[in-house]
């Protein structure tokens, strides 16, 4: 029982890396989302997709572009990171309508 | 914009007690509210609430929402320590077929032995 599936767990950048957070599930979901968590904020939404090769922006999408050339993976791209993007990121997927979300363990990311 | 308030922000109790955490909310095009539970990492689905009155239960939790109101309570009786977690509340509105999730900012429950 995969679901939903975040690498890295763990990463430490430097201002101005660039990297790449990978999202995969295994539920054949058309609907996935990329949110950040920081402290007293909740969860934010990034960016969506509602299905493969479609991507929409949500509430908190500058520096960050996304991908989703595959139904089963979505892609999460920081171009330049800044100290400001250090975050707990989490995908999550769902099937449609309004059916649960499904979340990823998440991905603890660290910008210095 | 739509908006998920929870009250209280944290919450200190005993093991034995019985709590209830609060979520009001405005939304455009409200179709469901949904509770979750986090511990260290990923939020789990508890309940998924869309009819009013109705109450979802399993075990020693349950929920309720109020859509003149506007609110929902997550009840959780005799608290044990495996309770102690983030509860986070969140809603589906803005209408459409790209429904998103809007969240509030989470319940810390801490359940002391």
């Amino acid at each position: 029982n995969a679901g939903v599936t975040q690498t890295p767990k763990f990463r430490v950048l430097k201002t101005g890396q660039s990297m790449t957070l990978l999202c995969a599930q295994d539920m054949n979901h058309e609907y996935m989302y990329w949110y950040r968590q920081d402290p007293g904020m909740g969860l934010r939404l990034i960016h969506y997709s509602v299905g493969e090769g479609t991507t929409a922006k949500g509430e908190v999408p500058d520096g960050y572009n996304v991908s989703r050339l595959k139904k089963q993976n979505f892609l999460l791209g920081l171009e330049s990171a800044a100290p400001s993007q250090t975050s707990v990121y989490f995908c999550a997927s769902r099937s449609d309508g309004t059916e649960p979300q499904h979340f990823g363990d998440g991905t603890r990311l660290s910008i210095l | 914009e739509d908006k998920v308030v929870q009250s209280p922000l944290s919450l200190v109790v005993h093991e034995g007690d019985t709590v209830t955490l609060n979520c009001s909310y405005e939304v455009t095009n409200f179709r469901s509210l949904l509770w979750y539970k986090q511990e260290k990492k990923a939020p789990t689905f508890l309940f998924m609430l869309t009819s009013s009155g109705i109450e979802k239960k399993s075990g020693r939790l349950s929920s309720i929402l109020d859509k003149k109101e506007l609110f929902s309570i997550l009840n959780i009786t005799a608290t044990q320590t495996g309770d102690s977690a983030v509860y986070l509340c969140a809603v589906y509105g803005s209408g459409g077929s790209n429904y998103k999730l809007t969240f509030g900012k989470g319940t810390l429950l801490t359940v002391n032995p």
